[in-house]
C-alpha cells in the first residue's frame, strides 16, 4: 500500500510569507503528527492530529498551525516565516492517536526554505 | 529540557566492526524505546524498539539494551556494513503522547 505522501517536496519562500503544507497518511490510519528538523536540534514535534481534532502541541508558536480533513489528510500552516522556519518538516502517520511499538510511519518530508 | 539525548554527534566505525549507539533519557514514565534510521532527503524509517519492562531486544543485525536504572539505552550494530552509514535517532514515549526524539548520531561505516 502507499505510504505517507508528502507534498511538494521542496519549497522556497520569502520572509513574512505564509506557506501551506500537505500530507497524506497510509490508507486506515486515522493519527497525523508532525515534526521540524534542524540542523542540530533532531525532530521536534509540532502537533497531532486524530479524527479532525488536534490530540497533542508541541512547544512552538501559534504561526504554526495544522488541521486534518474527513480523510484524514493533514495540512500545516506556517504564517509570517521568519529565517529560523527553514527546515525539513515531516509528517508521521499510524493508526491510533500516539505512538506504538512499531512507531510512526514518516513522509519523506517537505524542504522549506525561507530567503 | 531535553528528555531524551544524545550526546555523540557523529561516530566512526570500521566495516564488520560492531557499532554501538548510545542514548540517556530523563523522563522515568517513558514505557517504550524506539530507534529509527534516516538517510539525507528522506523520512526517517523504524529500526527496533523496546518495552520497559525488558532490558534486551534484538533483530538481525540489531540489537538494542535498556538499562532502566541509569535511564539508558544503545544500540549495537554487528557486523556494520557500508549501507548503515545514515542519522540514527533514540526516541521514547509513554501511554498515548507523542514520539520524543533525540538529536541524532551520524553513523559512518569505512571500508
Amino acid at each position: 500500500k502507499a505510504g505517507v505522501t508528502q507534498t511538494p517536496r521542496y519549497l522556497i519562500k520569502t520572509r513574512g510569507q505564509q506557506v501551506t503544507l500537505s500530507c497524506s497518511p497510509i490508507s486506515g490510519h486515522r493519527s497525523v503528527s508532525w515534526y521540524q528538523q534542524t540542523p542540530g536540534q533532531g525532530l521536534q514535534f509540532l502537533f497531532e492530529y486524530f479524527s479532525e481534532t488536534q490530540r497533542n502541541k508541541g512547544n512552538f508558536p501559534g504561526r504554526f498551525s495544522g488541521r486534518q480533513f474527513s480523510n484524514s489528510r493533514s495540512e500545516m500552516n506556517v504564517s509570517t516565516l521568519e529565517l529560523g522556519d527553514s527546515a525539513l518538516y515531516l509528517c508521521a502517520s499510524t493508526e491510533i492517536q500516539g505512538a506504538t511499538m512499531e512507531g510512526y510511519t514518516f513522509g519523506s518530508g517537505t524542504r522549506l526554505t525561507v530567503v | 529540557d531535553q528528555q531524551v539525548k544524545q550526546n555523540s554527534p557523529s561516530l566512526s566505525v570500521q566495516e564488520g566492526r560492531i557499532s554501538i549507539l548510545n542514548c540517556d533519557y530523563t523522563n522515568s514514565m517513558f514505557d517504550y524505546f524506539l530507534w529509527y534510521k534516516k538517510y539525507p532527503a528522506e523520512g526517517p524509517t523504524f529500526l527496533i524498539s523496546i518495552s520497559s519492562i525488558k532490558d534486551k531486544n534484538e533483530d538481525g543485525r540489531f540489537t538494542v539494551f535498556l538499562n532502566k536504572s541509569a535511564k539508558h539505552l544503545s544500540l549495537h550494530i554487528v557486523p556494520s556494513q557500508p549501507g548503515d552509514s545514515a542519522v540514527y535517532f533514540c526516541a521514547a514515549f509513554s501511554g498515548n503522547t507523542p514520539l520524543v526524539f533525540g538529536k541524532g548520531t551520524r553513523l559512518s561505516v569505512i571500508a
